[in-house]
């Protein structure tokens, strides 16, 4: 069975940083770009990032370029997203998505991260 | 930037009833266009893309239509289960962009 599972969210400091993983399975994760998408709680969908399957393209949302970096390891069939300076906007579920020809056909069940002091 | 504006933000129907969905960009994203289904709790789904294609295991009932700027999600007849959020989402250009959604309520 294709499966994303998202780790690494909680409760985190504004200023501070994160780093989510997302571990794929079933399926073979070199060959697809892989993304990052968010929702703020109560809206809607934010897509926050992408890197193609290769690692050789990124490409970022403005509201976090600068601050944020997306990577994989394909040996360890993992997407990560370190996010920096973090801010209280940042507070959303973070879905993890495979994606297919720019649009996103698997989606992982996504870690909370909330933004607060 | 590619804007998404869906309408309406709420619909309430019956189960049975069609439902007819809007997205409309602010610029041409020819037949780039997706659209997917969110239940509470769960993460989105995709059920259509290339603005008229069903994902693999989307019922018939779901058809999407449109080119261009102007796209319409149908649903010929709704279940008890299609009672959801529906987002279009375009990768006609970067950034990719989603729209604000379109709540299918229970009437």
């Amino acid at each position: 069975e294709e499966q994303l599972l998202e780790s690494g969210g909680g409760l985190l400091q504004p200023g501070g940083s994160l780093r989510l993983s997302c571990a794929a399975s079933g399926f073979t994760f070199r060959s697809y770009a892989m993304s990052w998408v968010r929702q703020a709680p109560g809206k809607g969908l934010e897509w926050v990032s992408t890197v193609t399957g290769n690692s050789e393209v990124t490409y970022y949302a403005d509201s976090v370029k600068g601050r944020s970096t997306i990577s994989r390891d394909n040996s360890k069939n993992t997407l990560y997203l370190q996010l920096n300076n973090l801010r209280a906007e940042d507070t959303a579920i973070y879905y993890c998505a495979r994606v297919l020809i720019r649009y996103f056909d698997l989606w992982g069940r996504g870690t909370l991260v909330t933004v607060s002091s | 930037e590619i804007v998404l504006t869906q309408s309406p933000a709420t619909l309430s129907l019956s189960p049975g009833e069609r439902a007819t969905l809007s997205c409309r960009a602010s610029q041409s994203v020819s037949s780039y266009l997706a659209w997917y289904q969110q239940k509470p709790g769960q993460a989105p789904r995709l059920l259509i893309y290339g603005a008229s294609n069903r994902a693999t295991g989307i019922p018939a009932r779901f058809s999407g239509s449109g080119s261009g700027t102007d796209f319409t999600l149908t649903i010929s007849s709704l279940e008890p289960e299609d009672f959801a959020v529906y987002y279009c989402q375009q990768r006609g250009d970067w950034p990719l962009t989603f729209g604000g959604g379109t709540k299918v309520e229970i009437k």
